[in-house]
């Protein structure tokens, strides 16, 4: 079945580590998205990609990193530089990221990141 | 930045109660999408709907653009529609499709 699949469901870092969360789509969409969303708030962007080896900030992108070496992997690795990780990560994909392209997005399971 | 208001923030309904969900947006858009996420943290697509009328089982979604709002109407409520509805927007004049999503309403369906 084609679809987005993140892992792990849940993750566990010491301070100071860095850790990579996956996002992998056999959508063959161009565009794909990480979000954040914390308890009791809506998703945050924190980076998108509108196709292969490019990719923008989002609203919250301070601590974070990507990479999108391939169309249907776009991995996220949350740095020690990022203050707060504790938060629910989501990753998204579309047919294209343009205004005009007015399609939808569609959702991964999510990854649960926890400080230890 | 484009802003996205939902209400009301939570609700609570007997089962079989119908009930409507309101997302007010700031600016035009070129997307506008519902999710219901469940109490696993699941997003689902409900419509996909920047403008007009669709309906999917006891579900109905109707945006008007012109006046920037879109409402979810959840006929004859299950508990199984208990969760979090969030509202989602994206292209408001901007050159990509980034969504924007409302902080929610927290629908609780009792038997």
């Amino acid at each position: 079945d084609g679809g987005i699949t993140q892992s792990p469901k849940y993750l566990f870092r010491k301070e100071g580590q860095n850790v990579t969360l996956s996002c992998e789509q056999n959508l063959n969409h161009d565009a794909m998205y990480w979000y954040r969303q914390d308890p009791g708030q809506g998703l945050r962007l924190i980076y998108y990609s509108q196709i292969v080896n490019d990719f923008q900030k989002g609203d919250i992108a301070e601590g974070y990193s990507v990479s999108r070496e391939k169309k249907e992997s776009f991995p996220l690795t949350v740095t020690s530089a990022q203050k707060n990780p504790t938060a629910f990560y989501l990753c998204a994909s579309s047919i294209g990221a343009g205004a005009r392209d007015n399609q939808p997005q569609h959702f991964g399971d999510g990854t649960r990141l926890s400080i230890l | 930045g484009i802003q996205v208001e939902q209400s009301p923030p939570d609700l609570i309904l007997q089962e079989g109660a119908n009930s409507t969900l309101r997302c007010n947006f700031s600016d035009s858009v070129n997307n506008l999408q519902w999710f219901h996420q469940n109490p696993w943290g699941q997003l689902i697509n409900l419509f996909y709907i920047p403008s007009g009328t669709k309906q999917n089982g006891r579900l109905s979604a109707t945006t008007v653009a012109t006046e920037r709002y879109s409402l979810l109407y959840i006929s004859s409520s299950q508990t199984t529609d208990s969760g979090v509805y969030f509202c989602a927007v994206g292209g408001g004049g901007g050159a990509t499709n980034k969504l924007i999503f409302g902080t929610g309403t927290l629908l609780a369906v009792q038997p």
